[in-house]
């Protein structure tokens, strides 16, 4: 089992409507989780990080924290064909120690259709 | 603010020949530094990580090694390259005089061997 799964996709949906994007941990002691987003042949940049259970949400982004499930997940409302790129999941676990080293999902890709 | 730059951001090299990436941050000081590498297809994976001058943790064996000169210099280098050695090169930085472990990106070095 991978320590940090996401679907590959690609994710399509349509202009106007709601991405989500979900991520699953295997350590069930990790802390904290973040979202990138990478455009292609660019590098990742952040979109946001949770930490607590129940939802965070910045702008058009939702971040939902199930730690009792141990998933994370990304919900994009009003998709913009700008919002096409790939999501990359993060997880910060316990034993990575003082280094704070991330744990990195292999990314979902959304494209969103006009 | 904090900016990180990368440089070159391209590069194409024979198979054989030496390598030396950079990567400096402002703004900030005694940052935590990283490098990773990302394959094309393939997820971020982490080669190298400093907590300070001359203080280098490598993740994976290979031909690579690292330095850190000064507080906001991270050097990546090889003495000879690898045809496996291609892919996108990214350094990133986090503060390392907290417990926020959210990583910023530098703009990347694509470098191809051939």
């Amino acid at each position: 089992q991978k320590e940090v799964e996401q679907n590959s996709g690609p994710l399509s949906v349509p202009e106007g409507a709601i991405a989500s994007l979900n991520c699953t941990y295997s350590d069930r002691g990790s802390q904290s989780f973040f979202w990138y987003r990478q455009y292609s042949g660019k590098s990742p940049e952040l979109i946001m990080f949770i930490y607590s259970n129940g939802d965070k949400e910045d702008g058009r982004f939702t971040a939902q924290l199930n730690k009792a499930s141990q998933y994370v997940s990304l919900l994009i409302r009003d998709s913009q064909p700008s919002d096409s790129a790939t999501y990359l999941c993060a997880v910060r676990a316990p034993r990575a120690g003082n280094n704070r080293k991330l744990i990195w999902g292999l990314g979902t890709s959304l494209a969103v259709n006009p | 603010s904090q900016t990180i730059h990368q440089w070159p951001a391209t590069l194409v090299q024979p198979v054989g020949s030496p390598l030396s990436l950079e990567c400096t941050v402002e703004g900030t000081s005694n940052p935590n530094l990283y490098w990773y590498r990302q394959a094309a297809g393939r997820g971020l994976q982490l080669l190298f990580y400093s907590v300070g001058i001359g203080q280098i943790s490598s993740e994976v064996p290979q031909n690579l090694s690292a330095s850190r000169p000064q507080d906001r210099q991270f050097i990546l280098s090889s003495k000879k390259l690898l045809l496996s050695d291609s892919g996108f090169y990214l350094c990133a930085w986090r503060n390392g005089a907290n417990l926020q472990e959210t990583q910023y990106f530098g703009p990347g070095t694509r470098l191809l061997v051939l």
